[in-house]
């Protein structure tokens, strides 16, 4: 496996459940990304580790709790979600923090519909 | 406030037929300006970092210019697989990410 990798790739959960998004990098790279991606809406950050240190929690809601137990894993546990969460979320990864000019590189993200 | 506005929001052209597009940028201090490619039901591929005003990069039949407002993609004789939206985003001093809303191409054969 090369890149970014999340599963799983569709998810439809009703608003009760509980469920997990997965992202795995196989970049070697310091910091990773949680983004949401909404129709006609810019790339909104979620969450930032660096190093496995959250550095940025961007005014997101509570139902939403990353976990990132190592530099090349990183999860997004979900509860009571509102259907107004439905998006592609998107994991990406970075070299480190802060390099100059250093690019995102994301995974294909996780579709996920809330009924 | 940074942020990045792409135009135009759709662009569709003929295969063979060159055009370029748009995404203007206010930023506090500009660490990087970034191209993405982004097929449907997939994350987006990056194409380039730009980094200062007059700088170019090219890939394949892409070029992407960067003035101290503005970056243009220009596409020239496009093929149809060269359809998908087309993000732009800029790294601020703040090592902050803006992105676009995208400009979607689609080319016809």
């Amino acid at each position: 496996e090369t890149g970014v990798t999340q599963t799983p790739r569709h998810l439809v959960m009703g608003m009760t459940n509980k469920k997990s998004l997965k992202c795995e990098q196989h970049l070697g790279h310091n910091a990773m990304y949680w983004y949401k991606q909404s129709a006609k809406k810019p790339l909104e950050l979620m969450f930032v580790y660096s190093l496995e240190e959250r550095v940025e929690n961007n005014s997101v809601p509570s139902r939403f709790s990353p976990e990132c137990p190592n530099s090349s894993h990183l999860f997004l546990h979900l509860h009571t979600l509102q259907p107004e969460d439905s998006a592609l979320y998107l994991c990406a990864s970075s070299q480190d923090l802060g390099r100059v000019g250093s690019p995102l590189h994301f995974g294909n993200g996780t579709r996920l519909t809330v009924t | 406030e940074d942020q990045v506005t792409q135009s135009p929001e759709a662009l569709r052209l003929q295969e063979g037929e060159s055009s370029s597009l748009n995404c203007s940028y206010t930023v506090s201090g500009l660490r990087g300006l970034f191209w993405y490619r982004q097929d449907p039901g997939k994350g987006p591929e990056f194409l380039f970092t730009l980094y200062s005003a007059g700088e170019e990069k090219e890939k394949e039949r892409l070029k992407a210019t960067l003035t101290k407002k503005e970056s243009f993609l220009h596409i020239t004789a496009p093929k149809p697989e060269d359809s998908a939206t087309y993000l732009c985003a800029v790294q601020n001093t703040g090592n902050q990410f803006y992105f676009g809303t995208g400009t979607s191409l689609t080319v016809i054969p």
